[in-house]
């Protein structure tokens, strides 16, 4: 089976950098995501890793270490419309269907 | 390209009534994915086709089934429904093939039963 945890909420200040984990247990490893998704919409993709490290991609970074079962994602200069929920997937070996966590409900405040 | 369309947006059906959700994958896309979303739940895999044969398949009961056409179209059925069925279900495109892709979610359809 495969287990993924990050924290249901966590709020932060406009401007500041936040942090959102996700750790994971899963039967073969072939790839982790992060979605955002706003209130009534549709989640949409963020990040993608396959090998361990960090990939940045403007405002948002998202760090992999395979050996810990560990992600993160960073958010920098936060600001209010990044208020949403962030889900971490994972592509256990032999699947293209990634698991999902519950999602960290992130609320930026001014 | 257009993105991932579903019908219909909203749906209200009572308990013991069966629903199809229809979902139009991104042009060239060949896997759809079903999702079911739930505060409670977070979002939980259904089933997945891919070149119209259900290739992977979620915890779910027999009463949730679905199909997918020869143009990559998807439907997803749910019979006798119960009010646990109360949720937003999401479907999903990717190509399918090379490995794994980030999923392209529709707008979802939200499903209220009472």
């Amino acid at each position: 089976g495969q287990n993924i945890d990050q924290p249901t909420e966590m709020t932060a200040t406009e401007g500041a950098i936040v942090q959102i984990n996700c750790t994971y247990q899963t039967s073969g490893f072939n790839g982790l995501f992060w979605y955002q998704q706003h209130a009534g919409e549709a989640p949409t993709f963020l990040s993608y890793n396959v090998l361990d490290g960090l990939e940045e991609k403007g405002r948002f970074s998202s760090f992999l270490s395979r050996s810990k079962g560990y992600s993160y994602l960073l958010l920098k200069e936060l600001q209010m419309k990044d208020s949403a929920s962030y889900l971490c997937a994972v592509n256990g070996g032999g699947s293209y269907i990634p698991t999902f966590g519950r999602g960290t409900s992130l609320i930026v405040h001014p | 390209k257009a993105g991932v369309t579903q019908t219909p947006r909203y749906l209200i059906k009572t308990r013991g009534q069966q629903v199809t959700l229809s979902c139009s994958p991104i042009s060239g896309h060949r896997s759809v994915s079903w999702y079911q979303q739930t505060p409670g739940q977070g979002l939980q895999f259904l089933f997945e086709y891919f070149s119209e044969t259900q290739r992977n398949k979620g915890n779910f009961p027999g009463r949730f089934s679905g199909r997918q056409f020869s143009n990559s179209r998807s439907e997803m059925n749910v019979s006798t429904l119960e009010l646990g069925d109360s949720a937003l279900y999401l479907c999903a495109s990717s190509p399918g093939t090379g490995g794994p892709h980030e999923q392209y979610f529709g707008p979802g359809t939200r499903l209220t039963v009472t």
